[in-house]
């Protein structure tokens, strides 16, 4: 493993099913984040952690978990999906202070 | 509330020069990231600018002025790789980053 590692890559979900995304990072930094990213729309925040042990909420959380059991995993969960839930969804990662945020390569989730 | 503004798509010709604005309305600012997204793939870094002025790296520079609420991102001799969505990003006063919807670069032979 090289960064941040996402799983699964692309998933079709039915509406009312349970799912996790997973996101694991070998860079041991403190902070790490999960975004959806909708066309026409920015990154928006759902969860975050600044650093293993701590969670906090984001600008879109409705709908969606998060933990922090170590520094490495930060795993989401959806509850129970809705169809506006579809969407790409990033892990990224961040050095504490002044450093760019490194992301993984994305899971696409189509709810229907 | 937060905002950040850039223009949704620009065109630019290979080898040309182009320059992609970015302006910002956000509760404090702790910095200004630039990231670049090829289709289907991973936002990755750029640049970052904290104090005001050009930062220079290679083909691609950002400047920044505060008092204006104001970066862009200049890219010179372009390449058709170039072509992406270059996305700006600010850091409010809780450090969190505040993003674009981004900026669809087209570049022609």
């Amino acid at each position: 493993i090289a960064g941040i590692t996402q799983a699964p890559t692309s998933q079709i979900l039915a509406a009312g099913r349970r799912m996790t995304l997973r996101c694991t990072q070998d860079m041991r930094h403190n902070a790490m984040y999960w975004y959806r990213q909708d066309l026409g729309l920015g990154l928006r925040l759902i969860h975050y952690s600044n650093t293993a042990g701590t969670t906090g909420k984001g600008e879109v959380p409705d709908g969606y978990s998060v933990s922090r059991a170590n520094t490495d995993d930060f795993p989401l969960t959806l509850a129970s999906a809705v169809p506006s839930q579809t969407s790409v969804y990033f892990c990224a990662s961040s050095e504490t202070g002044n450093y760019g945020y490194t992301f993984g390569s994305g899971t696409r989730l189509t709810v229907v | 509330g937060q905002n950040i503004d850039q223009p949704t798509e620009m065109t630019a010709t290979e080898g040309a020069i182009v320059q992609i604005n970015c302006t910002y309305q956000t509760s404090g600012f702790n910095g200004l990231f630039w990231y670049q997204q090829h289709a289907g793939e991973a936002p990755t870094f750029l640049s970052y600018n904290v104090l005001d002025g050009l930062e220079e790296k290679g083909r691609f520079s950002s400047f920044l002025s505060r008092s204006k609420g104001y970066s862009y991102l200049l890219l010179k001799e372009l390449q058709m790789k170039d072509s992406a969505s270059y996305l700006c990003a600010v850091r409010d006063s809780n450090y969190q980053l505040i993003w674009g919807a981004g900026t669809k670069l087209i570049i022609k032979p």
